[in-house]
């Protein structure tokens, strides 16, 4: 398969608590990008990665949220004493270089906070 | 504030007939447009996209028309069918890399 992944598929957290999604690029990629999906909503972009550094992190909703790509490869993207309102489905996607490129998605991780 | 907007939530169109989804966005700083198809459970699959020095792409029986004077985009499926049925979103990035999406259009192919 080599396709995004992403992990969990499922993530179910209580308020306050600290979170962490993975996200594995196709292998090659240069370009990551989170985004987050809620209910009946479009892909919000959060950030942008090219190569090990964060490009454009101007979606993150606020420093609750950071994500890094320390290798270039792999990315986590972290969520600081979770909110019910963080409860959402959240998409990596990855491209072979950036800028007006196709984003290869991954199926997403479904965070729940209770 | 959504700069983004199909104003569709669903369409059901028969076999063989031609779908017809549209979109609409507000920065007219846009240059590049995509649309991607989403079965449940899965990502966004990339279908077609667009630059704005073009006002039609087509891709098999997939065709977009891009009207910048009305900021307006449609993607057509002729002839449609029943495993075209999904949930179809429209985006917009003036940077080709942030993007701003619609909301989906869920379409159903009635066989």
């Amino acid at each position: 398969g080599a396709g995004v992944s992403q992990t969990p598929s499922n993530k179910v957290t209580e308020k306050g608590k600290y979170v962490e999604l993975r996200c594995d690029p196709i292998s090659g990629h240069t370009a990551l990008y989170w985004y987050r999906q809620s209910l009946g909503q479009g892909p919000e972009f959060l950030i942008y990665f090219q190569g090990t550094g964060a490009a454009d992190d101007s979606g993150l909703p606020n420093d609750r949220f950071f994500a890094v790509r320390p290798e270039g490869s792999v990315s986590t993207l972290k969520i600081q004493r979770t909110e019910r309102g963080d409860s959402a489905v959240y998409l990596c996607a990855s491209s072979l270089t950036p800028n007006y490129n196709e984003q290869f998605f991954g199926p997403g991780t479904r965070l729940t906070v209770l | 504030d959504q700069q983004v907007k199909q104003n569709s939530p669903s369409l059901s169109v028969q076999e063989g007939r031609i779908s017809i989804l549209n979109c609409d966005y507000t920065n007219s700083m846009f240059d590049y447009f995509l649309w991607y198809k989403k079965y449940p459970a899965e990502g966004p699959t990339f279908l077609i996209s667009i630059s704005s020095i073009k006002d039609k792409n087509e891709d098999g029986r997939f065709t977009v028309f891009l009207n910048k004077s009305a900021k307006h985009l449609s993607l057509h499926i002729v002839p449609s069918q029943p495993g075209d049925s999904a949930v179809y979103f429209c985006a917009a990035s003036e940077t080709g890399n942030q993007f701003y999406f619609g909301t989906g259009t869920s379409l159903t192919v009635i066989p």
